[in-house]
């Protein structure tokens, strides 16, 4: 079974700083892994994914996140915080195997809150 | 414009009774997700939908039913079993079983429920 831990429920930057939200996972199978942005009162959108191409993946609005095998992480950074940054971020990882007969079901981690000091 | 519509955006429900919450989405997915959100605990999937008229159990589907009788539709149920109800659902489809690789999930923009 997939499992995702997020380190810190709450993140507090301030603007212009390094932005880094920790995600660590555990997987009987290689994982793909999704960071996803949630504003309050909205869906979810998707920010980046890993589908075991480049280990550093690229994403939306600045982020990028590199998938670390030994580590079993998949942390997320952006080197300079932006005010409209403050949301809510998941990380995911998804039980498709190669192979496999799953129906391709998420796992989510538990929420890192990002603020944003000016 | 393509997406997934869920109504109402906010919902209150009386002890005891039964009130379904609706997701429609128009972007010929396949399948069809519906996840229960509350602070502190991340997303946990509740009921899952590959194909019309086929749905699974997911991890905490005691409390809810689904049903599936057309593609675009996915109604949730919370009945009055389910003695804690109030949170945030989220509903998300995709196109088949290999595309969240490709393309990930897309999410509506929710429904809060709150027990009164």
């Amino acid at each position: 079974a997939q499992s995702v831990t997020q380190l810190g429920s709450h993140v507090s930057v301030s603007e212009g700083a390094l932005v880094l939200l920790r995600c660590n996972y555990s997987s009987s199978v290689p994982p793909y892994l999704f960071w996803y942005v949630q504003y309050p009162n909205q869906g979810l959108q998707l920010l980046l994914k890993y589908t075991s191409a480049a280990t550093l993946v690229k994403g939306i609005n600045g982020f990028e996140a590199e998938f670390k095998k030994s580590e079993t992480s998949f942390h997320l950074t952006k080197p300079s915080a932006h005010m409209s940054d403050a949301a809510e971020y998941f990380c995911a990882v998804s039980d498709l195997s190669a192979g496999g007969t799953s129906y391709g079901k998420l796992t989510f981690g538990q929420g890192t809150i990002l603020t944003v000091h000016p | 414009d393509g997406g997934i519509t869920q109504s109402p955006k906010y919902l209150f429900r009386k002890e005891g009774q039964n009130v379904t919450l609706s997701c429609e989405q128009n972007l010929n997915h396949d399948a069809m997700y519906w996840y229960r959100q509350d602070p502190g605990q991340g997303l946990r999937l509740i009921y899952y939908s590959q194909i019309v008229n086929d749905f699974q159990k997911g991890d905490i589907a005691e409390g809810y039913s689904v049903s599936r009788e057309k593609k675009e539709s996915f109604p949730l149920t919370v009945t009055s079993a389910q003695k804690n109800p109030t949170a945030f659902y989220l509903c998300a489809s995709t196109t088949s079983r290999d595309s969240p690789i490709n393309y990930g999930y897309t999410f509506g923009s929710g429904t809060r429920l709150t027990v009164v």
